[in-house]
């Protein structure tokens, strides 16, 4: 039972590059979310889902897009990377039980 | 919007000795969740608190939510570099247990 799983792990991209973190989970958890973790700042919800196809916007969703097409998936798109954009990343599920985390991913952007 | 303090932002405590993080919030607290970070990894779940005066214990940490359901805290019995780590605690604003608002973290040190 792998859990939440988070790739990838480390992450370096240039200002202006895309890319996709995924997170998958295997509980058949019908809530899933993802924060993000920067220094002094803790953990603040980026977006969150609530089912398949349906998803909403936490307290910092500028510049982040998501989808849930599938209950075991919720990928988080950055369309264009921004300097401000580097933190650690973390996807998390839930059913009718606390969040579950993954194990996070270090995204840096030059 | 719901606002988390932990105090103390740090701690540095020997092997052995006690010590209690607190976690107070902004709002009337519906569920309070405690996690611990090791560093570089995800958090892990502790402990949820739902109801004022409520206190559960799971090996040598206990936590506790109080009559007015405003503050938290976790106590750590006997110390040990186990520990150590980041301890964070977690709101939601009333059944929603996927989206919390966290505190900025308590950094445990366990000296040997």
């Amino acid at each position: 039972n792998a859990g939440v799983t988070q790739t990838p792990k480390f992450q370096v991209l240039k200002t202006g590059q895309s890319m996709t973190l995924q997170c998958a989970q295997d509980m058949n958890h019908e809530y899933m979310s993802w924060y993000r973790q920067d220094p002094g700042m803790g953990l603040r919800l980026i977006h969150y889902s609530v089912g398949a196809g349906i998803t909403d916007q936490g307290e910092v969703p500028n510049g982040y897009n998501v989808s849930r097409s599938t209950t075991e998936d919720f990928p988080l798109r950055l369309l264009s990377a921004a300097p401000s954009q580097t933190s650690v990343y973390f996807c998390a599920s839930s059913g009718n039980s606390p969040l579950h985390f993954g194990n996070g991913t270090r995204l840096t952007v030059t | 919007s719901q606002e988390l303090e932990q105090s103390p932002q740090s701690l540095i405590v020997q092997e052995g000795k006690n010590l209690t993080i607190n976690c107070t919030s902004s709002k009337t607290l519906y569920g309070l969740y405690w996690y611990k970070q090791k560093y570089g990894e995800g958090l892990i779940f502790l402990m949820m608190l739902q109801k004022g005066g409520e206190e559960k214990s799971h090996e040598k940490i206990t936590a506790k939510l109080d009559e007015k359901k405003q503050q938290s805290s976790l106590h750590i019995t006997a110390s040990q570099p186990s520990h150590a780590g980041i301890y964070l605690c977690g709101a939601d604003s009333g059944g929603s247990n996927y989206k919390l608002t966290f505190g900025k973290g308590t950094l445990l040190t366990v000296n040997p």
